[in-house]
């Protein structure tokens, strides 16, 4: 059973566009949904978290957006450059120091 | 923000070989550290979790006696295939976190793991 569900699997998008990936959970417990940027050969980096008690949190060109009753949440690029292509994944835990239960991930290619 | 190193970054070994890969915190005492395993194009799934000092925690389907995690001290954990066979070729991701309940986990670049 995927605890975390993430679409689309793949994605292109134009120089200039906005990236957009949803998320869905199924357990209340989770408390924390960071989001991993990762490019081959590498292994994920932190991009941006959000606890349940914020709808939106913004860094830079990257925002996500927290639905805490529809138990979904996505991660917006803005302004979508081709440094930007990667696998982006969503994840959750319980805590931020619980184990990180992995979506299958999202293949973003931006093209100039 | 905090360094974790993984060593080596690619090894190559024959099958019923035993390969250990290393996990290391940098700049800070990791009290638990995850091991993840990925696939080629899928994502990465958890195996097991250590505590320094303590027994590792194994997922669900992953055998305790062939991936044999050591968390000896706050700075290294290492990750021990054995008997490895061409099925355990994968990349080896670990993650560490300090004893503060506020740190995130931070991830190591990985270890590319090829049994002929």
């Amino acid at each position: 059973q995927q605890q975390v569900k993430q679409s689309p699997q793949s994605l292109i998008v134009q120089k200039g566009g906005i990236s957009i990936i949803n998320c869905a959970y199924e357990n209340t417990a989770f408390d924390y949904f960071p989001w991993y940027q990762q490019f081959p050969g590498k292994g994920p980096a932190l991009l941006i978290a959000i606890r349940p008690d914020v709808s939106e949190k913004k860094e830079g060109r990257f925002t996500i957006s927290f639905n805490k009753s529809a138990k979904q949440f996505s991660l917006h690029i803005m302004d979508s450059q081709p440094g930007d292509s990667a696998t982006y994944f969503c994840a959750a835990s319980r805590t931020s120091y619980d184990k990180v239960i992995f979506g299958p991930g999202t293949s973003l290619s931006v093209i100039p | 923000g905090a360094v974790v190193s993984q060593h080596p970054s690619r090894v190559i070994c024959k099958s019923g070989t035993s390969v250990k890969i290393e996990c290391r915190s940098l700049d800070f005492q990791a009290t638990t550290m995850f091991w993840y395993r990925q696939f080629p194009k899928q994502s990465l799934m958890l195996m097991a979790t250590s505590n320094e000092g303590s027994k590792a925690t194994y997922e669900q389907g992953v055998e305790k006696d062939k991936f044999l995690i050591n968390h000896a001290s706050l700075t290294l954990s290492t990750l021990t295939v054995t008997s490895a066979h061409p099925e355990d070729s994968s990349f080896y991701i670990c993650s560490a976190r300090s004893g503060s309940t506020t740190d995130t986990q931070y991830f190591g670049p990985g270890t590319r793991l090829t049994v002929l």
